[in-house]
């Protein structure tokens, strides 16, 4: 159990469906993120928020919508996705949103199948 | 090609064996980390380096910022330490929060 909740774990959609995902955490961090993780590709950062404020946008495109309401809280909207879009969606949080200061403490990811 | 390169991409060990993944990189770092990946999905941060040395119970981690270079070692391996582990690099360059992640190793330690 690391702090940092994700539901649902897995979600299989159509691609003209809209769904969230939802991120939590307990550690009273600062700073969340939004991971994609697609089958041999590295670890993709998506966003970055510090502060409710988003820091990073990593040129992800606009189907997916991210918000942040509280610095506990953070969700992933989705709408017309593509299947290349399936993927292992990773939230983490910090302290700080200088990884050199600090270390990401991550959920256990919403497998997500787009079909 | 990818600024973390990780190497080997996969590897197998019986329980007891010591084990070794290496992690090079081409950017200038301020940390590098490492992570473990379990077949669940879900990541734990198992060190961040800048220098040196570092140990966790049957795990240690080096660095060598000349020659950029990071290496995790596993002692006496056993099979729940199957997992896929992951090195991340933080560029020194610019004010920013990307991590720039490597492919991982998968390792899977046979009783």
């Amino acid at each position: 159990e690391t702090g940092v909740t994700q539901t649902p774990r897995h979600l299989v959609m159509g691609m003209t469906n809209k769904k969230s995902l939802k991120c939590e955490q307990h550690l009273g961090h600062n700073a969340m993120y939004w991971y994609k993780q697609s089958a041999k590709k590295p670890l993709e950062l998506m966003f970055v928020y510090n502060f409710k404020e988003q820091t990073e946008n990593n040129s992800v495109p606009s189907r997916f919508s991210p918000e942040c309401p509280n610095s506990s809280h953070l969700f992933l909207h989705l709408h017309t996705l593509q299947p290349e879009d399936s993927a292992l969606y990773l939230c983490a949080s910090s302290q700080d949103s200088r990884p050199q200061r600090g270390i990401q403490y991550f959920g256990a990811g919403t497998r997500l199948s787009v079909l | 090609k990818n600024e973390v390169e990780q190497s080997p991409q996969n590897l197998t060990a019986q329980e007891g064996e010591f084990i070794t993944i290496n992690c090079s990189y081409s950017v200038g770092i301020s940390a590098l980390h490492w992570l473990q990946q379990h077949p669940g999905g879900g990541i734990v941060s198992l060190f961040m380096l800048s220098s040196g040395k570092k140990k966790h119970g049957r795990l240690i981690a080096t660095i060598n910022i000349q020659e950029k270079h990071s290496s995790l070692h596993i002692t006496a391996s056993h099979p729940r330490d199957s997992a896929v582990y992951i090195c991340a690099a933080l560029p020194r360059r610019g004010n920013t929060d990307k991590l720039i992640f490597g492919t991982g190793t998968r390792l899977q330690v046979f009783p």
